[in-house]
C-alpha cells in the first residue's frame, strides 16, 4: 500500500515564525504535491514537484517556498508565519506513466496549522 | 481554466436510503478525469471513483456510481444504501492530466455528508 506521511498532525505557531511541513512517500513516485483546505473553499494547490529539485507554482503559491532534496521527501516551507495561514496542510503523491494517463494521487493525513 | 462547483455545503441522509451529491465543472478540454474523494473525520483522503471522460458508461464501485453528463457538464455521486462509515466530507476534483505534471487535481468546494441513524 501507499503510504504518504507528514511530519505532524497539529502544530502550533507564532507570527514571524519560519515554518517547515515535511511530507514522506514511500511508493518511489515521482510526483508530489502541497494542497491547503479551508471550509468553504476545498483543496487549492500551493506547489508541486514532478521531479527532485523541479517545483511548479500551484494556485496560491504567495507566501510559501518548497524544497525537494530527495525524491521521497518534499517540503513546505512558510518564511514568515501570518494569521492568515492557519488550515489545513495536505501533502499528496502520484506516479507518471507516459503521456495523458491517468494517475491517482495519494494523501498524506494532513496537518492542522494554528499561526497565533 | 478549469473550476468544479459543489453547490451542496451539508446533507444529511437516513442510514440505508440513497442520497446524490452534485457537482459540476468548467473546461474546454475534451479529454480528462472526474473524482470523488471522500474524506472521513480522521481526515484521510481517500478515493472513492473515478470517470473517464471519453467513456460514456458510468462508474460504479459498489454501492457508489456516477452520472456522468459530458455535454451538461455533470458528475453527480450517488449512495445506495447509505451506512454510518459514509459520514464525511466529499470532494469532487477535476484532473486534466499533462505529462511531467503528474495531472493537477482541481477541487470543488465539498458537501458534507451527514448519515443518520
Amino acid at each position: 500500500d501507499v503510504k504518504v506521511t507528514q511530519s505532524s498532525r497539529y502544530l502550533v505557531k507564532r507570527t514571524g515564525e519560519k515554518v517547515f511541513l515535511e511530507c514522506v512517500q514511500d511508493m518511489d513516485h515521482e510526483n508530489m504535491f502541497w494542497y491547503r483546505q479551508d471550509p468553504g473553499l476545498g483543496l487549492r494547490l500551493i506547489y508541486f514537484s514532478y521531479d527532485v529539485k523541479m517545483k511548479e507554482k500551484g494556485d496560491i503559491p504567495e507566501g510559501y517556498s518548497v524544497s525537494r532534496e530527495k525524491k521521497e521527501r518534499f517540503s513546505l516551507i512558510l518564511e514568515s508565519a501570518s494569521t492568515n495561514q492557519t488550515s489545513m496542510y495536505l501533502c499528496a503523491s502520484s506516479s507518471t506513466r507516459g503521456a495523458f494517463s491517468y494517475n491517482e494521487q495519494f494523501f498524506g493525513p494532513g496537518t492542522r496549522l494554528t499561526v497565533l | 481554466a478549469q473550476t468544479v462547483t459543489q453547490s451542496q455545503p451539508e446533507m444529511s441522509v437516513q442510514e440505508a436510503e440513497t442520497v446524490t451529491l452534485s457537482c459540476t465543472y468548467d473546461t474546454s478540454e475534451n479529454n480528462y478525469y472526474l473524482f470523488w474523494y471522500k474524506q472521513p473525520p480522521s481526515r484521510q483522503m481517500i478515493l472513492v471513483i473515478r470517470q473517464e471522460a471519453y467513456k460514456q458508461q458510468n462508474a460504479t464501485e459498489n454501492r457508489f456510481s456516477v452520472n456522468f453528463q459530458k455535454a451538461a457538464k455533470s458528475f453527480s455521486l450517488k449512495i445506495s444504501d447509505s451506512q454510518l462509515g459514509d459520514t464525511a466530507m466529499y470532494f469532487c476534483a477535476f484532473m486534466n492530466p499533462r505529462y511531467n505534471q503528474g495531472g493537477k487535481l482541481i477541487f470543488g468546494q465539498g458537501t458534507e455528508l451527514s448519515v443518520k441513524p
